[in-house]
Formats: structure tokens, sequence, C-alpha cells
């Protein structure tokens, strides 16, 4: 079975630091790549997806994340965090059909604080 | 769009009794799934379904029921609550394809007692 592990369970940054959170995945053949965000007290929302192509892909509100398939890794970054990042992001795989509601694998989550 | 609409929004049981969790798309989703979160545990899948009429187990399928009479719907009943089940509870769909994503509910808070 396919797992999703995510460095770092809090991470605490200033307005303005560049932000990178950890994800590796370990399963054999070919996955689809998502990156969401919860926002406090509201539902998954998506930030970026992979599923095949240029490995660097931008998402929403200025976020990207870089597939590296010799590290299974699809890390996500943005240059220059702001307080309203604060939130609680997620790193998912499928490695089925697609990115449906039909398998979604998680990690366990980061917790990002933004500080004024 | 209403998207994917959860009821209700919060609940609390007693331990022993029963209730069904509410689960409706309005997208014309083939695919639907329910999830529980859990502090540090992140979102682990609950059952899914491909279609109307067919379901399976995710990873943690103890304790929950589900079925698919319509494409719209994908009821979660809990027969006899425990307060292991007090949790977040995410309802999400997709359409079918190789290249899709899931939309979720905006989550039924539950708390056993």
């Amino acid at each position: 079975a396919q797992s999703v592990s995510q460095h770092n369970h809090h991470v605490i940054l200033s307005e303005a630091a560049s932000l990178e959170l950890g994800c590796n995945y370990s399963y054999g053949g070919t996955v689809n790549l998502f990156w969401y965000v919860q926002y406090p007290g509201q539902h998954l929302q998506l930030l970026l997806k992979y599923f095949s192509g240029d490995p660097l892909v931008k998402g929403i509100k200025g976020f990207e994340a870089e597939f590296i398939k010799s590290k299974f890794s699809f890390n996500l970054r943005k240059p220059s965090v702001q307080w309203s990042d604060t939130a609680e992001y997620f790193c998912a795989v499928n490695p089925y059909s697609g990115g449906g509601a039909d398998g979604l694998t998680f990690g366990k989550g980061t917790h990002l604080i933004i500080q004024p | 769009n209403a998207g994917v609409t959860q009821t209700p929004k919060f609940q609390v049981l007693k331990t022993g009794q029963s209730m069904t969790l509410q689960c409706a798309q309005d997208m014309n989703h083939e695919y639907m799934s329910w999830y529980r979160q859990d502090p540090g545990m992140g979102l682990r899948l609950i059952h899914y379904s491909v279609g109307a009429g067919i379901t399976d187990q995710g990873e943690v399928p103890n304790g929950y029921n589900v079925s698919r009479s319509t494409t719209e719907d994908f009821p979660l009943r809990l027969l006899s609550a425990a307060p292991s089940q007090t949790s977040v509870y995410f309802c999400a769909s997709s359409y079918r394809g190789q290249i899709t994503e899931a939309f979720f509910g905006q989550g039924t808070r539950l708390t056993v007692v």
C-alpha cells in the first residue's frame, strides 16, 4: 500500500519568509500528486496538482511544487508567505485511475503558522 | 453551484446511538468517498464508491456502513457509535478518469460521549 510522509508537523515563520514543506511518498508505480490546504474551520481546498508533464507545477496563491521522481518527492514552496497562509497543509497521492475520490492517501499534515 | 453538501455540520452522540451522516453532490460525479480527520493522523479513507450500487472499503471501515443508491447521495451510517469515532468527517466526490481531482464537503464534526 502507498504511504505519504510529510516531514514537518509544525512550522512557524515570519511574514515574507520563504516556505518549503517536504512530502515524500512510497509507491512503485505512477501516481498523481496533490497539495491541499485547510484554513481554520474550513474544508479542504486544492492548492495544486501534478498528473504528468512539467514537474514544476504552479498553484493558487503563489504556491508551487516540484515533482522529483527519483526522490519520490513533491515539495511545496512559496517565496514569500503572508499571514493569511496560516493553515494546515496536506500532501496526497492517488495511484489509481486519477486524483479522484476513490482512494487518496494523505500525509499527516503540516500546521503552518505565519507570525505578523 | 452547491458542490458537495454535508449535513449536519455538528453532532453529539451518546455511546451506542446510531446516526447517518448525509452527503450529496450536484456535479454528477461518479466517484464519492468518506474520510475521517483526526489530529496528527491526516485524513484516512473510510469507504468509497465508484458508482451507484458499488461501494468498497477504505483504510478504516470498521464501525461504518455505506450505500450508494443514487449518483448524488452517499450516506455514512454509524450503527452503534463509540468514543473512538469522535472525529471530523469529510465527504468527497470526483469525476471518473485519469485526470481528475476530488472536491470536498465542509465536514461534519462528530463527538461521541
